[in-house]
């Protein structure tokens, strides 16, 4: 239930094309989604994070989209750079649930070649 | 705004001495602290939760006597492996969440601030 299914383990993209990674959830009681960049050596920074009462959200060459029937969300890097190689993991968590924990996907190690 | 620091940023110690990492938030108030450990290519796995002034809660596996957590006040949690082993060699990251001290930003549910991580390495 507390699970978080994360895909693909690592994706190589060109420059200037889209980076594309899913997630998939199993516990409906997540209302918080959000997305973190990982460089190696580094803390995660977060990167956007969606909630479920909206379908999409921009922010810059990053977008989320959400579909909450399916229980998927996925994030879209346009105009992928090298620069945007790194870790990326998604996560849940429930507004309801101890202190707001977060379940992590495995991670997507995405390589962006120039 | 919402800066979390950590320290040391790594630390080498010797089998079966302790070793204190220092989680501070800088410019909000955590009310909850998290700490982490990540292996190499892996992903994040959450070691406990604490919040200010309370025992913190550990996940199911890791040993409250070898791992203390101390969360004080709003602005500092501290973590420390006591008796290391080269096993608990690792990435020890925090992250909190809470509310912000400057105006401007409204809190944000859920939302968590992750530290620039500790790699410990035990000989």
């Amino acid at each position: 239930q507390q699970q978080v299914k994360q895909s693909p383990q690592s994706l190589i993209v060109q420059k200037g094309g889209i980076s594309i990674i899913n997630c998939a959830y199993e516990n409906t009681a997540f209302d918080y989604f959000p997305w973190y960049q990982q460089f190696p050596g580094k803390g995660p920074a977060l990167l956007i994070a969606i909630r479920p009462d909206v379908s999409e959200k921009k922010e810059g060459r990053f977008t989320i989209s959400f579909n909450k029937s399916a229980k998927q969300f996925s994030l879209h890097i346009m105009d992928s750079q090298p620069g945007d190689s790194a870790t990326y993991f998604c996560a849940a968590s429930n507004s309801g649930g101890s202190n707001y924990k977060l379940t992590f996907g495995k991670g997507t190690l995405l390589t962006v070649n120039p | 705004g919402a800066v979390v620091s950590q320290h040391p940023s790594w630390v080498i110690c010797k089998s079966g001495t302790s070793v204190k990492i220092e989680c501070r938030s800088l410019d909000f108030q955590a009310t909850t602290m998290f700490w982490y450990r990540q292996f190499p290519k892996q992903s994040l796995m959450l070691m406990a939760t604490s919040n200010e002034g309370s025992k913190a809660t550990y996940e199911q596996g890791v040993e409250k006597d070898k791992f203390l957590i101390n969360h004080a006040s709003l602005t500092l949690s501290t973590l420390t492996v006591t008796s290391a082993h080269p096993e608990d060699s690792s990435f020890y990251i925090c992250s909190a969440s809470g509310f912000p001290q400057l105006s401007g930003r409204a809190p944000t549910h859920n939302e968590q601030f992750f530290g620039p991580g500790t790699r410990l390495t035990v000989l």
